[in-house]
């Protein structure tokens, strides 16, 4: 199975801040790589598929990179409301892996 | 709308059977490929099981295996988790997730449900 290994595993960040989350595959992955981001209490929303789509009504602060077995996840100006935690997934091969997560608290 | 309601959770012994349902509803259910995720208390996300859209494709975590059937109905627009002997370790909440696509990839889980708990305790 591929392993998906993110860092950091925690950060605290203030508003207008940018941050970075980043995602390793144990294998390469091309680009089938996505961001799902979970607020408390609720379920997780994609926000980015094959690496760097951005869903369509996610907002542009958030922006996705790499290719085969790193991935980085960037949010710019940070919202209160970014307040979550963020996984990454795989989806090259099956079984499917999430990563950890990341918890970002602003 | 698009809308997805999982059911069917509950309390269960080790070693017994639950059976998941989720009723979907607002978009043309056999288009798209169904998975299961399920999510531990204060645990990260785990994928159970994927099932394309006519069920000629289905998948499985190593971890459920033999033990689970994911199967769909799509004259009745539902998706099943059958999950027997059951462990301790299925414990978890069980989100019902649509793909935009009608194989399964796992490239775009774009639509998810708020998810039925199961308690897996003696």
């Amino acid at each position: 199975d591929i392993q998906m290994t993110q860092s950091p595993s925690s950060l605290s960040a203030s508003v207008g801040d940018r941050v970075t989350i980043t995602c390793r595959a144990s294998q390469s992955i091309s680009t089938y790589l996505s961001w799902f981001q979970q607020r408390p209490g609720k379920a997780p929303k994609l926000l980015i598929s094959s690496a760097s789509t951005l869903e369509s009504g996610v907002p542009s602060r958030f922006s996705g990179s790499g290719s085969g077995t790193d991935f980085t996840l960037t949010i710019n100006s940070l919202q209160p409301e970014d307040s979550a935690t963020f996984y990454c997934l795989q989806s090259y091969i099956k079984p499917i892996t999430f990563g950890q997560g990341t918890r970002l608290e602003i | 709308e698009v809308q997805l309601v999982e059911s069917g959770g509950g309390l269960a012994q080790p070693g017994r059977s639950l059976r998941l349902s989720c009723a979907t509803s607002g978009f043309t259910f056999d288009d798209y490929a169904m998975h299961w995720v399920r999510q531990a208390p204060g645990k990260g996300l785990e994928w159970v099981s994927g099932i394309s859209w006519n069920s000629g494709g289905i998948y499985y975590a190593d971890s459920v295996k033999g033990r689970t059937t994911i199967s769909r109905d799509n004259a009745k627009n539902s998706l099943f988790l059958q999950m027997n002997s059951l462990r301790v370790e299925d414990t978890a909440l069980y989100y019902c997730i649509r793909e935009r696509s009608p194989s399964v990839t796992g490239s775009h889980m774009d639509v998810w449900g708020k998810g039925t708990m199961v308690i897996v305790s003696s």
